[in-house]
Formats: C-alpha cells, sequence, structure tokens
C-alpha cells in the first residue's frame, strides 16, 4: 500500500526555515514524482511545488518561488521542502502528494497525512 | 490562472437521497479535472480523475461528466459516510489549481 508519511512541521517564528521531509513506500518512488500542496483555512488547498522522478523538472507556485526549495533523494525514497523567509501566510497543513507518472502531471492520486507549519511570533 | 468555482458553497441532504455538486472553470480545462473528498481530520482523496474515471476503490454510486469549462459529480444515493467536503481541481493549466469546497452535510 502507497504511504507518505511528513515530519518536520512545528511553531516557528516569521522570518525563520523549516525544513519538510516526506518519506514514501508502497511503490517504485524513483519512478514518480511528489508534490507539495498545503491547506489552510483561509486559502483553502494550494499547490506549492513539484518535483520530477529524477529531479530534472522543478516547479513551484508564485506564493513560494524564491523562498522554498523542493528537493529528492531517491536512495532514501524522500522528498524535503526547504522553507525559508517564512511570514504568516504560510502557515498551514502541508501534504505530500504522489503524481500519477515521473513527470510533473499535477494527477494527485495519493495524499500523506500532512504536517502542520504554523508561522507566527 | 484558471479559476474553478464549486456550487452550491453547502449542500443539505439526507441519507439516500442524490446529490450533485457542480464545478466550473474560468477557462477550458478539457477534462484534465480531478474530484476530492476530505472529512474532518483527513487528507483529501481522490475520488474521480481526468473528469469520469473513478479511482481504485471508488464506489460506483459516485460519478463525474463534463468537460471544457463544467463539470459534476453525482452521488446516486448517499451513505451516511459520504458526507464531507468536495474539492475538484484542474491540471491543465500551470498552476494546478482547486476550487473552494463544497460541503455536504447532512440534513
Amino acid at each position: 500500500e502507497v504511504q507518505l508519511v511528513e515530519s518536520g512541521g512545528g511553531l516557528v517564528q516569521p522570518g525563520r526555515s523549516l525544513r519538510l521531509s516526506c518519506v514514501a513506500s508502497g511503490f517504485t518512488f524513483h519512478d514518480y514524482a511528489i508534490n507539495w500542496v498545503r491547506q489552510s483555512p483561509g486559502k483553502g488547498l494550494e499547490w506549492v511545488a513539484g518535483i520530477s522522478y529524477n529531479s530534472y523538472t522543478i516547479l513551484y507556485a508564485d506564493s513560494v518561488k524564491g523562498r522554498f526549495i523542493i528537493s529528492r533523494d531517491n536512495a532514501k525514497n524522500s522528498v524535503y521542502l526547504q522553507m525559508n523567509s517564512l511570514s504568516g501566510e504560510d502557515t498551514a497543513l502541508y501534504y505530500c502528494v504522489k503524481d500519477n507518472s515521473g513527470y510533473t502531471n499535477f494527477d494527485f492520486r495519493w495524499w500523506g497525512q500532512g504536517t502542520p507549519v504554523t508561522v507566527s511570533s | 490562472e484558471v479559476v474553478l468555482t464549486q456550487s452550491p458553497a453547502t449542500l443539505s441532504l439526507s441519507p439516500g437521497e442524490g446529490a450533485t455538486l457542480s464545478c466550473r472553470a474560468s477557462e477550458t480545462v478539457s477534462t484534465y479535472l480531478a474530484w476530492y473528498q476530505q472529512k474532518p481530520g483527513q487528507a483529501p482523496r481522490l475520488l474521480i480523475y481526468d473528469a469520469s474515471n473513478r479511482a481504485t476503490g471508488i464506489p460506483a454510486r459516485f460519478s463525474g461528466r463534463g468537460s471544457g469549462t463544467d463539470f459534476t459529480l453525482t452521488i446516486s444515493s448517499l451513505e451516511p459516510e459520504d458526507f464531507a467536503v468536495y474539492y475538484c481541481q484542474q491540471r491543465t493549466k500551470w498552476p494546478p489549481a482547486f476550487g473552494q469546497g463544497t460541503r455536504l452535510e447532512i440534513k
């Protein structure tokens, strides 16, 4: 069974950084693109970033471009989201989401349970 | 940027009744539209992909149709576990976008 387990969320002050991790199992990790999608009460569901199976294609939402970095380590079945210069607008539950192909087709077939991020002083 | 508008915002029905949820796109998204169900405290779960294809394990009472800009999710006979929030999502145009959701509540 596909499993995506996020970690690394927490309370962080504005302007600081946080690194989220997602460990995958139950499928051939290096064959699939992975995305981060966040959900907040005010903004609903929002796609944040995506990375192709081989890391050649990396895409970001305009709201996080230049501040967030997505990466993956296929040897560890893991994807990461380095979040810098955080603000209250980034407060949300962050989901790791498996795509249905190796490319960032935004075909969100399987979701993790999410890790919460709260940005507050 | 494609904007998805879902209606109604809230739908109040009784178990056994049928439900029809709507999703309208601000520009054509072909058939690259998905529907998700989300229950409190849970992640969204894919129900329908590419407008009309049921995801693995989804009961036959869920069906989707539409193309271009107008889409519907139909639940033929509501079960108690179907009361939840439903979202649509398009993947035709970057960035991928979600609708604001329809809350299906027990009448």
